[in-house]
């Protein structure tokens, strides 16, 4: 089956360390997503791709936080410097965008511990 | 700006029985797109049914079928016979059809199912 897949599955780092996480989105799509989940605020959208292209990344703190698409293969999202609010789990959808049964396909999170 | 909103932070069943998840939502557009998605304890985010909004028909899949409520912008998950590896987080999410974020997922906080045996 074909699936997102996203590394590394648990990080743990202390405040003012460079994080990176990774994403393979699925072969043939055209859509990559980057939300963060946490209790308070729920699922978020961090930064949203078509065609490797960034369409919006209004919800990610700029000063912090990058997100590229260096190929097609592969999406990556950083954090530099992290900080303890930073801890969630953050998870990358990939879909192709304007079939007509478009959905999305989520990894399984990289659950992100500052301390 | 839209809006999800789930009432119900926890629920619970008995297995085989039906429980109905709520869901609300806001919004001034015409075009989009509707899904139930079950997060169980293993953090995987699975798509579970999906509405369009120009469908008045309500979806079905499976053991799972929705309440489309448009006028009302409701959207309710309705799970039958349930089961125990239904237990799981619930989401509700909102898509646009327009615009540049026209892929963004708008989600509830959700709603936390138990399934007793």
């Amino acid at each position: 089956d074909a699936r997102v897949t996203q590394t590394p599955r648990h990080k743990v780092t202390e405040m003012g360390q460079e994080v990176t996480m990774r994403c393979q989105p699925i072969l043939g799509h055209n859509t990559v997503f980057w939300y963060r989940q946490t209790m308070m605020q729920g699922l978020e959208l961090l930064a949203y791709f078509r065609n490797r292209a960034p369409l919006d990344d209004s919800g990610m703190p700029k000063d912090r936080f990058s997100a590229e698409m260096p190929d097609a293969t592969l999406a990556t999202l950083k954090i530099q410097p992290s900080e303890p609010r930073d801890s969630a789990v953050y998870f990358c959808a990939s879909g192709n965008r304007g079939t007509t049964n478009e959905k999305l396909f989520f990894g399984s999170g990289t659950q992100l511990s500052v301390l | 700006a839209q809006t999800v909103t789930q009432s119900q932070p926890e629920m619970s069943v008995q297995e085989a029985e039906t429980v109905t998840l709520s869901c609300t939502y806001d919004t001034s557009e015409s075009d989009y797109y509707l899904f139930w998605y079950k997060q169980p304890p293993s953090r995987q985010m699975i798509l579970v049914i999906r509405q369009e909004a120009y469908k008045q028909q309500n979806a079905t899949e499976n053991r799972f079928s929705v309440n489309f409520q448009k006028a009302a912008k409701s959207f309710s998950l309705k799970i039958s016979d349930s089961q125990l590896g239904d237990a799981a987080m619930y989401f509700c999410a909102y898509r646009s059809g327009y615009g540049g974020s026209q892929g963004n997922l708008i989600f509830g906080k959700g709603t936390k199912l138990s399934v007793k045996p």
